[in-house]
């Protein structure tokens, strides 16, 4: 069974640019949610999105927004990039909301310059 | 937001050594998770506990939910040089839905 999968690995955008992130969840899991992860605080929860819909969101400015298609795949979008958003950006799923069937992905590497 | 304190934050260690970390908070949680992460991969789930005073053991791994519902510990018995990695706790209010909080990890290195 493949694992959560996110693309691209790495990414390099300056700052004022916009970037999407996907993440492909485990087939069959429902649940997909998203952190940041930087040195200084740690994993951050972004939001999380069930069958389609947000269920629940952390603090983070409008400039983080999220989707969730029909087949469970993910996209976050950040816009308007700033220095402080470079990050591994982490999605992970589970079947049901259920946390401890939650398994994360690899990450993206993002570097905004 | 609210916040985990976990302890230490680092760690060198001999092989065959035991290894205990901890999380501490002034919330109350009602799930603790504890994590580890490799370098370049995702956090990978270790061990759930839900309910205080729960102890639960995986392999050479034992984690507790303290009583109080404010901390949780986990230990590790023998270490062996790929144990070495980050580990996280992270812990769910009752309030927050799926949300989970972070600690900031415990970086451990065994040294063969």
């Amino acid at each position: 069974k493949a694992g959560v999968t996110q693309t691209p690995r790495y990414l390099i955008k300056t700052r004022g640019q916009q970037v999407t992130l996907s993440c492909s969840p485990i087939s069959g899991h429902r649940s997909v949610s998203w952190y940041q992860q930087t040195p200084g605080q740690g994993l951050q929860f972004l939001f999380e999105y069930f069958s389609e819909t947000q269920r629940n969101k952390g603090n983070f400015p409008g400039r983080f927004s999220g989707r969730q298609f029909s087949n469970s795949r993910s996209e976050m979008n950040v816009s308007t990039l700033e220095l402080g958003d470079s990050a591994l950006y982490l999605c992970a799923s589970s079947r049901t909301t259920s946390l401890n069937e939650q398994f994360f992905g690899p990450g993206t590497r993002l570097t905004v310059l | 937001g609210q916040q985990l304190n976990q302890s230490p934050q680092s760690m060198f260690i001999q092989e065959g050594e035991d290894v205990s970390m901890n999380c501490t908070s002034s919330s109350i949680f009602n799930t603790w998770l504890w994590y580890k992460q490799d370098p370049g991969e995702g956090p990978v789930l270790l061990i759930a506990l839900y309910k205080a005073g729960e102890l639960t053991s995986n392999g050479r791994l034992t984690a507790q939910f303290g009583i109080t519902r404010k901390d949780s510990f986990l230990n590790i018995s023998a270490s062996i040089p790929s144990d070495v990695g980050i580990y996280f706790c992270a812990g769910l209010l009752e309030t927050s839905g799926s949300r989970l909080t972070f600690g900031e990890g415990t970086q451990l290195t065994v040294n063969p």
